[in-house]
């Protein structure tokens, strides 16, 4: 089945630590995108990358890293330089030739506060 | 700057009836816009995607339209069931974007 695996489920985080977020897709897919959510909000996107080697700071990037030397992998890590990091992180990947296709998502991880 | 709002945040309806979710953009140089399903603790469910040149796109009970002009886009639910129960999120990628801003959601609850 394809499709995009988040992990872990839940992740706690102690202070000044640094926590790394999965994120595997067998989609085939050029593009993946980071975005976090907070209850009762939208989603704001954290980083872009539309190809290996490359990426893009989103709206909300500080705080936040990312490294895409896989086609099939995007993880982020969330260092103790963000100050609120709970949320619900969500990972989604698209393809990008022909612009109209829509985005699909993980199952997102989880991260709270130790 | 892009904002999305989606009205209402949330609505209770009983099984059946038909509904209408409501999204506004304040930039009308749209590429597409999206609507999502999401499910409590899950990720998004992508349910219709609409060019900007389209002004509708149907998928079984769901339509959804668009009208860049007046910054709005509708999604169309028919003959809701209990399993339509989730938070419906609608999202616009810019003209020059690969970006997706996207609402804060309507939360909806179809009653049995």
């Amino acid at each position: 089945d394809g499709g995009i695996t988040q992990s872990p489920k839940y992740l706690f985080r102690k202070e000044g630590q640094n926590v790394t977020l999965s994120c595997e897709q067998n989609l085939n897919h050029d593009a993946m995108y980071w975005y976090r959510q907070d209850p009762g909000q939208g989603l704001r996107l954290i980083y872009y990358s539309q190809i290996v080697n490359d990426f893009q700071k989103g709206d909300i990037a500080e705080g936040y890293s990312v490294s895409r030397e896989k086609k099939e992998s995007f993880p982020l890590t969330v260092t103790s330089a963000q100050k609120n990091p709970t949320a619900f992180y969500l990972c989604a990947s698209s393809i990008v030739r022909g612009g109209n296709q829509p985005q699909h998502f993980g199952d997102g991880t989880r991260l709270s506060i130790l | 700057k892009q904002e999305v709002t989606q009205i209402p945040a949330a609505l209770s309806v009983p099984e059946g009836e038909n509904l209408v979710l409501n999204c506004s953009f304040t930039d009308s140089a749209i590429y597409n816009l999206q609507w999502f399903r999401q499910d409590p603790g899950k990720g998004l469910t992508s349910l219709l995607l609409i060019q900007s040149s389209q002004r509708e796109q149907t998928s079984g009970r769901l339509n959804a339209s668009l009208d860049k002009s007046s910054g709005r886009s509708t999604l169309y639910i028919a003959a809701s069931q209990p399993g339509d129960s989730a938070t419906y999120l609608c999202a616009v990628r810019g003209s020059s974007s690969y970006k997706l801003i996207f609402g804060s959601g309507t939360r909806l609850l179809v009653r049995p």
